[in-house]
């Protein structure tokens, strides 16, 4: 089983529609969540933390389900500029081994 | 410099070639990362330091790539006897916090390596 697991998607939305993609984790330990963003060819950015009451950055809200296992972002009011490649990360405590998922991508259509 | 720098940022090389790739990290960041980047895929974890020690290599492929950090702030990946699968884009990644566990991860843009 892979460390981090998310659906690659294309996930294809209207503008202005709410999205929502979740991820999964195996290692019960990891301690710390994120999700960054990728546009095409260019290298990761750090769109938001996850913290353990959920948190919420403007029409993004991340929450994260210890029990499951699992993470979550959701997208309310799409925009074509949220078009791209979103990556679940999870980092493991002790020396803070760093995984990433293989992200899924994000199509927002005009 | 303000953020992270890898050079190269491409790199054409012939099969068997020995390649250094260089990162420099975030002025006081204490931990760097190497990941390995496939067209469509994420970062694969190849490495990481904290200072200078090298907390963790299980992500490297084989015995051909090491990675070093002798000073705490440069770091070099070395890939001996290079073939064409190890084409692909090496990302170099910082952080501030050494030991805390929210510190998010700052990217460099890459080198590009193609191996021919």
């Amino acid at each position: 089983r892979k460390e981090v697991e998310q659906d690659p998607g294309p996930f294809n939305v209207p503008e202005g529609a709410t999205v929502a993609f979740n991820c999964t984790y195996s290692n019960s330990a990891s301690q710390s969540f994120f999700w960054y963003r990728q546009d095409c060819r260019k290298e990761p950015k750090l769109l938001m933390s996850v913290y353990s009451s959920g948190n919420e950055d403007g029409r993004f809200t991340a929450q994260l389900n210890r029990a499951s296992q699992y993470i979550s972002l959701l997208i309310r009011d799409s925009k074509l500029s949220d078009s791209a490649t979103y990556l679940c990360v999870v980092r493991t405590g002790g020396y803070q081994k760093v995984t990433f998922g293989t992200g899924t991508k994000l199509q927002v259509i005009p | 410099g303000a953020g992270v720098s890898q050079s190269p940022r491409y790199k054409v090389t012939k099969r068997g070639q020995d390649v250094a790739l260089r990162c420099d990290p975030i002025s006081g960041h204490v931990s760097l990362y190497w990941y390995r980047q496939a067209l469509g895929q994420g970062p694969e974890f190849l490495t990481y330091f904290n200072y200078e020690a090298q907390q963790d290599k299980s992500g490297l492929p084989n015995d051909r790539f090491s990675a070093e950090r002798p000073e705490g702030s440069i770091s070099t990946l070395t890939i001996q006897r290079t073939e064409q699968r190890d084409s692909a884009m090496y990302r170099c990644a910082s952080s501030l916090s050494g030991t805390g566990l929210t510190s998010p991860l700052h990217f460099g843009n890459g080198t590009r390596l193609t191996v021919t």
